[in-house]
């Protein structure tokens, strides 16, 4: 069965920084790329970043981009984003998902709420 | 970046009728287009895969068409558990998946 476990959210001030991290099981993990989506409340989904299945590539939304870092290790089948210089607009729960073809699983969430 | 459009942002029906959703891009993205349900609370569920690939255990009502830049999501005869939002997200740009907005189906 196909898991994918976030964790790292909570509470931050503006300004600050926090590592999400995504702990895949159930598939090849090093065979996917993966990707951050990301919800504020009340509001749509967003696309924030992506990264090829070794790491090689990546992408961030504009509205991440110079603020928020992905990354990936194989070998502890582990994705991750670093974020840092966080805004109130950042607040949102973060999903990390698989997006191929019809293997597409999102976990379950983990929440990031930018306040003082 | 390909930006998505969907119409209507709202949709009152109610139960047993047909609903039209309607994703346009702003650019081609051949047939790399996925519908998603969500409920409050819920991640997205995928319904659609590669525009008109239904994904695994989505009932038949549920059904996709179009390529290019234009796209159309068709539930045939709502059933209660429809009422949801419905985003579109296109996969033409390796790693660069975008969503549109989202349109709601609520009951009238």
């Amino acid at each position: 069965e196909v898991q994918l476990v976030e964790s790292g959210g909570g509470l931050v001030q503006p300004g600050g920084s926090l590592r999400l991290s995504c702990s895949a099981s159930g598939f090849t993990f090093s065979s996917y790329a993966m990707h951050w989506v990301r919800q504020a409340p009340g509001k749509g989904l967003e696309y924030v970043s992506a990264i090829s299945s070794n790491g090689g590539s990546t992408y961030y939304a504009d509205s991440v981009k110079g603020r928020f870092t992905i990354s990936r290790d194989n070998s502890k089948n582990t994705l991750y984003l670093q974020m840092s210089s966080l805004r109130a607009e950042d607040t949102a729960v973060y999903y990390c998902v698989i997006l191929s073809g019809p293997f597409d699983y999102w976990g379950q969430g983990t929440l990031v709420t930018v306040s003082s | 970046e390909i930006v998505l459009t969907q119409s209507p942002a709202t949709l009152s029906l109610s139960p047993g009728e047909r609903a039209t959703l309607s994703c346009r891009a702003s650019q081609s993205v051949s047939s790399y287009l996925a519908w998603y349900q969500q409920k409050p609370g819920q991640a997205p569920r995928l319904l659609i895969y590669d525009a008109s690939n239904r994904a695994t255990g989505i009932p038949a009502r549920f059904s996709g068409s179009g390529s290019g830049t234009d796209f159309t999501l068709t539930i045939s005869s709502l059933e209660p558990e429809d009422f949801a939002v419905y985003y579109c997200q296109q996969r033409s740009n390796w790693l660069l998946f975008t969503f549109g907005p989202g349109t709601k189906v609520d009951i009238k």
